[in-house]
């Protein structure tokens, strides 16, 4: 079946330092990655996608690169900063049955300190 | 509306009671999603609706819980009898052919049962 399997947190970074969230993902199709993200006291928000192998998401400075040979999507930003504090999820839909329903990954809460 | 809404945003039951849980999703939007967010099992799918049809109701976990969907747009989630397990926060997200395969959440019902 279809799995999502996420670095774990909590991760404590300073301001401006590198961040690397790493995500692996099964899939029996081709599935398409995304990112989202859970700010305090807020609701689930889309983050970036990627819809096929070798694809780029990108926003507000996050990257991540759908890599099919080694099953990864992992998130990176260069300069993290305090409002990057949040949780973040790494998720797959794939598309066999016409559904686009959602598998996550556990998690990673990311605390920037100033 | 401007975005997807749920109601109530908190709810304490007692164990036994039913309980009827509400998402208004973005107008015209034809795919409507519900998922829980719990601390033993992470963000899970529950039920996908196409429409006022429901083709995947896979991830319902009991016969306890039903959900539907009237006029393509308003969905109600039903736990009949419920358990301290089904504490949980409940998201419902949805989805519009104009930006397909991305899905925009709600806050969440945050259901307690003592």
């Amino acid at each position: 079946g279809d799995s999502v399997t996420q670095m774990e947190g909590p991760v404590t970074l300073s301001e401006e330092a590198f961040l690397t969230i790493n995500c692996t993902y099964t899939a029996t199709g081709y599935p398409s990655l995304f990112w989202y993200v859970q700010y305090p006291g807020e609701g689930l928000q889309l983050l970036l996608k990627a819809t096929k192998a070798d694809d780029k998401g990108s926003n507000k400075g996050f990257e991540a690169t759908y890599r099919k040979e080694t099953t990864s999507f992992h998130l990176e930003k260069g300069s993290v900063q305090v409002s990057d504090s949040a949780v973040y999820f790494c998720a797959l839909s794939d598309d066999q049955t016409g559904a686009n329903n959602l598998f996550f990954g556990t998690g990673t809460r990311l605390t920037v300190i100033p | 509306g401007a975005g997807v809404s749920q109601s109530p945003s908190n709810k304490v039951t007692e164990k036994g009671k039913d309980v009827e849980l509400r998402c208004d999703p973005i107008s015209g939007h034809t795919a409507l999603y519900w998922y829980r967010q719990s601390l033993g099992q992470g963000l899970e799918f529950l039920i996908y609706f196409q429409g006022n049809s429901a083709p995947d109701k896979s991830g319902l976990p009991s016969d306890r819980f039903s959900a539907e969907r009237t006029g393509g747009s308003v969905s109600t989630l039903t736990i009949q009898r419920t358990q301290q397990e089904d504490s949980a926060v409940y998201l419902c997200a949805s989805e519009g052919q104009e930006k397909y395969n991305e899905q925009f959440f709600g806050p969440g019902t945050r259901l307690t049962v003592l």
